[in-house]
């Protein structure tokens, strides 16, 4: 079965700082991983994802890396902003596509707060 | 370029009423997800549905708890006879059969039992 941990579970960082949150999953068996962000009381957006055969992917100040083998994932977050306060999810999509396969197993998040 | 819709954005159902959940995938997206995220949790996977099929309901209570993705309109997760534990935000997503599978979500249904 699954699991995904991630951490920490909260990190509160000065505005402008580098940071990166971890993301670990047990099988290594994964079709993609998504990181997506969270809004108090809103949806998710999805922010990258990375194809198992990828290594990583990168969107603006985001950049998001797979390493399949050890079942990690990071997100690195480039010259935070307040703006950037949310919950980070990470999602992996298991195994195969067969049908059955196919739905996304979170972890609990990392609820992020950026300081001005 | 309407993105996937869910209504009603919030729901109030009295213990033992029925609730109703809608949502619409993406254009040209033939696969829904639902999944639950109840208070303090993360979000755990409910059922996976295609145009009228049940692929894979793993993740929904035995009882209650039905789901559905009829050939014309949207797909309905239904909850008859509510208790406060239902009480959660409701997530659907949906995603085209083939690529990359990434799954785009919706606002989310906030079903509060009283």
């Amino acid at each position: 079965k699954q699991e995904v941990t991630q951490i920490p579970a909260a990190l509160s960082v000065p505005e402008g700082e580098n940071l990166v949150l971890n993301c670990s999953f047990t099988d290594s068996a994964i079709y993609n991983l998504q990181w997506f962000r969270q809004d108090p009381g809103k949806g998710l957006t999805s922010l990258l994802l990375i194809q198992s055969s990828q290594r990583e992917q990168t969107s603006g100040r985001l950049n998001a890396s797979l390493d399949k083998s050890s079942g990690r994932s990071t997100l690195y977050i480039a010259a935070s902003q307040p703006g950037d306060s949310a919950t980070y999810l990470c999602a992996v999509w298991g195994g195969n596509t067969l049908q059955g396969a196919q739905k996304l197993v979170f972890g609990q998040g990392t609820r992020l707060t950026i300081n001005p | 370029n309407a993105g996937v819709m869910q209504n009603p954005r919030h729901l109030v159902r009295r213990r033992g009423q029925e609730a109703r959940l809608r949502c619409s995938p993406m254009k040209g997206h033939s696969h829904v997800y639902w999944y639950r995220q109840l208070p303090e949790e993360g979000l755990k996977f409910m059922v996976y549905l295609q145009k009228e099929n049940i692929i894979d309901e793993s993740g929904m209570p035995k009882e209650r708890f039905s789901a559905e993705f009829p050939k014309e309109g949207p797909s309905i997760l239904r909850i008859q006879q509510v208790v406060r534990g239902d009480s959660a935000a409701y997530f659907c997503a949906s995603s085209t059969p083939r690529g990359a599978y990434e799954q785009y979500f919706g606002p989310g249904t906030r079903l509060t039992v009283t």
